[in-house]
């Protein structure tokens, strides 16, 4: 069993709807996670970060996370073309910051 | 966050030889990773750099193919040796700020 786990993709969206994306991981013991963004030939750019169960908004972001479900999520509202990228989970296990990446999930919003 | 600059950014290499890649912060942290990105793949953790002493490696990786040097808290390089077509990957640098983790522009290596 993978680490962590994305919905393979890839998603495409229409311009102004929302994207969801999905995440699972098998350690029961993961202590933070992140969600980043990786345009084509560049590095991951940090988009979001959670800790706690609930939900995390930042402007057009928000992270869910349901420990006991072992499930984390991201939502983009009103997608625009920019969020063209591929969304990687990660999360760290306890007290470390050693990151488990998942496959990514390539988003394409078409206009 | 942290401003990281990795070198080269790109680099093509021809088999058997070795590519040391430099990494450099603009300020002092305390824990710095090493990623590969293979083509199409997600990332992978290389090891752990420690400074003044022996970095830590992830199953899979061993000092001999990565030799991993971090004299102090701002610097640290990665070398890849004896490259095979393999080797062909992304390398990232990444530090720990304000307990998230980011990651430098990354090297491009092509092994021919």
């Amino acid at each position: 069993q993978k680490e962590v786990e994305q919905n393979s993709g890839p998603l495409s969206v229409p311009e102004g709807a929302i994207a969801s994306l999905n995440c699972t991981y098998s350690d029961r013991g993961s202590q933070s996670f992140f969600w980043y963004r990786q345009y084509s030939g560049k590095s991951p750019e940090l988009i979001m970060s959670i800790y706690s169960n609930g939900d995390k908004e930042d402007g057009r972001f928000t992270a869910q996370l349901n420990k006991a479900s072992q499930y984390v999520s991201l939502l983009i509202r009103d997608s625009q073309p920019s969020d063209s990228a591929t969304y990687l989970c990660a999360r760290t296990p306890p007290n470390d910051y050693k990151l488990s990446f998942g496959a990514g999930t390539t988003v394409t919003v078409r206009a | 966050s942290a401003v990281i600059s990795q070198k080269p950014s790109r680099d093509i290499c021809q088999r058997g030889t070795s590519l040391t890649i430099q990494c450099q912060v603009d300020s002092q942290v305390t824990m710095m990773f090493w990623y590969r990105q293979q083509p199409g793949q997600s990332l992978t953790l290389i090891a752990t750099a420690n400074q003044g002493s022996e970095a830590t490696y992830e199953s899979g990786f061993v000092i001999d193919k990565f030799p991993i040097s971090r004299p102090n808290l701002t610097f640290s390089t990665l070398t890849v040796s004896n490259m095979s077509p393999e080797d062909s990957s992304i390398y990232l640098c990444s530090v720990v700020g304000a307990g998230e983790l980011f990651f430098g522009e990354g090297s491009r290596l092509t092994v021919l």
